[in-house]
């Protein structure tokens, strides 16, 4: 059953352009997580939000901001996409431990 | 930052053999340990998860853990080809994911 959604499945953009990620979760969590996995499977953390404040942030590229309204979403914008930022991002919620990741959403630069 | 390696970085096993991945980690303030399974084209899913030293099973699943060597382990009985997946170890406090195992349970 799922219970973090993730918008769109699939993105294809060219360079330099702006793109924006969704990410709901209905399980009631107090922490939420933007993750990246890369071509070799490899991944990493970018950011997590507990009750709306930013407690993580992995040295990712200025470009990259999360957004968050409540603590049920999660939003990951990228201000002028670059190459190596094709992967898949994966959201995911959790409390006491346990992560529940999203579908993923795998973005193409082109 | 913490460091987290798994190992080994693939495997092939005959079905219904015992698997065994390792995972090692650097800082031993962490506090959760856990494993989560990735079926191709699919989103991680958490295992099995320990908190203190020692053993936990769960159906044909144990997970081992040391803290003095910074180490804990997954072990799977009697493998089948639905066990073959990406396996991603976990420490906290920030879940940090190591670099994965990928296994083949080979019929």
């Amino acid at each position: 059953e799922t219970a973090v959604f993730q918008t769109p499945n699939y993105h294809v953009t060219q360079v330099g352009n702006e793109v924006s990620f969704n990410c709901k979760q209905t399980l009631g969590h107090d922490t939420m997580y933007w993750y990246k996995q890369d071509s070799k499977k490899l991944l990493k953390i970018m950011f997590s939000y507990n009750n709306k404040q930013l407690i993580v942030n992995e040295t990712v590229p200025r470009r990259f901001s999360p957004q968050s309204s409540d603590k049920a979403h999660l939003n990951l914008r990228i201000k002028s996409v670059e190459p190596e930022d094709s992967a898949v991002y994966l959201c995911a919620s959790s409390q006491g431990g346990t992560l529940y990741f999203g579908a993923g959403t795998r973005l193409s630069v082109l | 930052q913490q460091k987290v390696q798994q190992s080994p970085e693939s495997l092939i096993v005959p079905e219904g053999a015992m698997t065994s991945l390792n995972c090692t980690f650097s800082d031993s303030a962490s506090q959760y340990f856990a494993w989560y399974r990735q079926h191709s084209g699919k989103a991680p899913k958490a295992l099995m998860s320990i908190f203190s030293n020692g053993e936990k099973e769960e159906g044909r699943f144990t997970i081992h853990l040391n803290k003095a060597s910074l180490h804990f382990s997954l072990h799977i009985r009697d493998s089948q080809p639905s066990d073959s997946a990406l396996y991603l170890c976990a420490v906290s406090n920030r879940i940090f994911f190591g670099d994965g195992t990928q296994l083949v349970v080979k019929p």
